[in-house]
C-alpha cells in the first residue's frame, strides 16, 4: 500500500470560477495514477487514467497533469458549476494494480 | 463506462450474525475485483484482492477467517463478514478491473448493533 496525500482536504470555489488542487505520491514503482469523482450515495465514477510523465488529459471542463518524476498530479476544474460538487479521489498504482487512496479532496461550488 | 452493482446497499445487524455483500459487474467480465473498506474521515483501504476461482489474497491486518470472500464466476464476487461485530461497522465497496481501469460499485453501510 502506497502513502498518497491530497490538498486541500476541502475547499469552496464559487460558481464560474476555476480551482485546482493536488495529489502527492510515491515516484518509485510507479504504474498508473487514478482520479474518481465521487457523489454521496453513488459509485465512485472514474475520470482518468493517466501512466506517461507529463500527460494531460481532458474530459469537459476538468482537466488532470502528471509528474510521475516528482510524483505530483493536479486536477483542474474550468468555470466551476454546482453539479461539479463532490469528492474527488486519486489512486495510485504500482505494477501490482492495488489502488492506494488519498483521503480525497471535497469540492464544494457555492451558487 | 462500465457498470458495477453491489447489493444491499445498507445493513444492519446483530452482534454475532454474518453477513453477505455481492459486488457484480454488469456489463463486462473481471477476472479480478477488489474490497475495501472505509472508516469515517479516513481513505478507502484496500482489503483484499478477489480472483475468479482460486482463493482471494489479502492486505497485511485484514483477517482472511473474519472476511470470507469467494469469486465464483467472472462477473460475481460476494465479501462475508462473519460473526459481525460493532468494530466490523463500517462502509465496504467493491470494484472491478477492466484493465487498465477499475470500476467501483456505489458501496455497502454495515452497522452492527
Amino acid at each position: 500500500i502506497l502513502n498518497v496525500e491530497q490538498s486541500p482536504q476541502s475547499l469552496h470555489v464559487q460558481e464560474g470560477d476555476s480551482t485546482n488542487f493536488t495529489c502527492s505520491f510515491p515516484s518509485s514503482n510507479f504504474y498508473a495514477l487514478h482520479w474518481y469523482r465521487w457523489e454521496t450515495a453513488k459509485s465512485p465514477e472514474a475520470l482518468f487514467v493517466m501512466t506517461l510523465n507529463g500527460d494531460e488529459k481532458k474530459k469537459g471542463r476538468i482537466s488532470a497533469t502528471l509528474n510521475t518524476k516528482e510524483g505530483y498530479s493536479y486536477l483542474y476544474i474550468k468555470g466551476s458549476q454546482p453539479e461539479d460538487s463532490a469528492t474527488y479521489l486519486c489512486a495510485s498504482t504500482s505494477n501490482d494494480y492495488k489502488l492506494s487512496f488519498g483521503a480525497g479532496t471535497t469540492v464544494t461550488v457555492r451558487a | 463506462g462500465a457498470v458495477v452493482s453491489q447489493h444491499p446497499s445498507r445493513v444492519i445487524c446483530k452482534s454475532g450474525t454474518s453477513v453477505k455483500i455481492e459486488c457484480r459487474s454488469l456489463d463486462f467480465q473481471a477476472t479480478t475485483m477488489f474490497w475495501y473498506r472505509q472508516f469515517p474521515k479516513q481513505s478507502l483501504m484496500l482489503m483484499a484482492t478477489s480472483n475468479e476461482g482460486s482463493k482471494a489474497t489479502y492486505e497485511q491486518g485484514v483477517e482472511k477467517d473474519k472476511f470470507l470472500i469467494n469469486h465464483a464466476s467472472l462477473t460475481l464476487s460476494t465479501l462475508t463478514v462473519t460473526s459481525a461485530h460493532p468494530e466490523d461497522s463500517s462502509f465496504y465497496i467493491c470494484s472491478a478491473t477492466d484493465y487498465p481501469e477499475q470500476f467501483f460499485g456505489p458501496g455497502t453501510r454495515l452497522t452492527v448493533l
